[in-house]
């Protein structure tokens, strides 16, 4: 059975640094292709960062230069390093199992197949 | 890039079909057939309803399908149930950020 259980978030102040992991199960994190997808409170989903199986990453505008999307395959596990945190930044993050459609010609993020339970993240003074 | 447009609210009574729609452009929704839907309960993580349109996962009930016509996709659910009653986010790949999301609709079984 697939599995993925995020932790790691917290009551964080604007500047400070964070990191989320999400623990896999049921599957191999390095295989596949990984994102992490936010939702602030009372508001919609926002894609964050993708990893390929092939270790290629991808960000979003909002978070680009800021946060660091990484893995480590003996413990299964997914990372998001978040830095510079900003109050905008507030939100549930949730791990996800992506499908992307892979070619010479570029690649496609299809979608969220399997998904965390999240961990909230609450930046703060 | 703007987020997907989709009604803010639909409403149905037991039984009845209902369809929610989700307005992007040529750059996502209209130039690839990678949508998805998504169901959102209240404290919950999004569960995967509909991917590629119109297509769907095991276990996603057949009351449950999708279609897209130009930059417009649509979910219809037929038969609602009161368990039904949820969020729901249609998502695209886009050419110019990857993903984008559409700002959700919330679904009341009246």
């Amino acid at each position: 059975e697939v599995q993925l259980v995020e932790s790691g978030g917290g009551l964080i102040q604007p500047g400070g640094s964070l990191r989320l992991s999400c623990a896999a199960s049921g599957f191999t994190v390095s295989s596949n292709y990984m994102s992490w997808v936010r939702q602030a409170p009372g508001k919609g989903l926002e894609w964050v960062s993708i990893i390929y199986s092939g270790g290629t990453t991808y960000y979003a505008d909002s978070v680009k230069g800021r946060f660091t999307i990484s893995r480590d395959n003996s413990k299964n596990t997914l990372y998001l390093q978040m830095n510079s945190l900003r109050a905008e930044d507030t939100a549930v993050y949730y791990c996800a199992r992506s499908t992307v459609h892979d070619y010479v010609w570029g690649s496609y993020l299809d979608y969220f197949e399997y998904w965390g339970q999240g961990t909230l993240v609450t930046v703060s003074s | 890039q703007s987020a997907l447009t989709q009604p803010a609210s639909v409403s149905g009574s037991p039984g009845q079909s209902i369809t929610i729609s989700c307005t992007g452009t040529s750059s996502d929704v209209g130039g690839y057939n990678y949508v998805s839907w998504y169901q959102q309960h209240p404290g919950k993580a999004p569960k995967l309803m509909i991917y590629d349109v119109s297509n769907r996962p095991s276990g996603v009930s057949n009351r449950f399908s999708g279609s897209k016509s130009g930059n417009t996709a649509s979910l219809t659910i037929s038969g609602l149930q009161a368990e039904d009653e949820s969020d729901y986010y249609c998502s695209s790949y886009t050419s110019i950020t990857t993903v984008v999301f559409g700002g959700g609709t919330k679904l009341t079984v009246l």
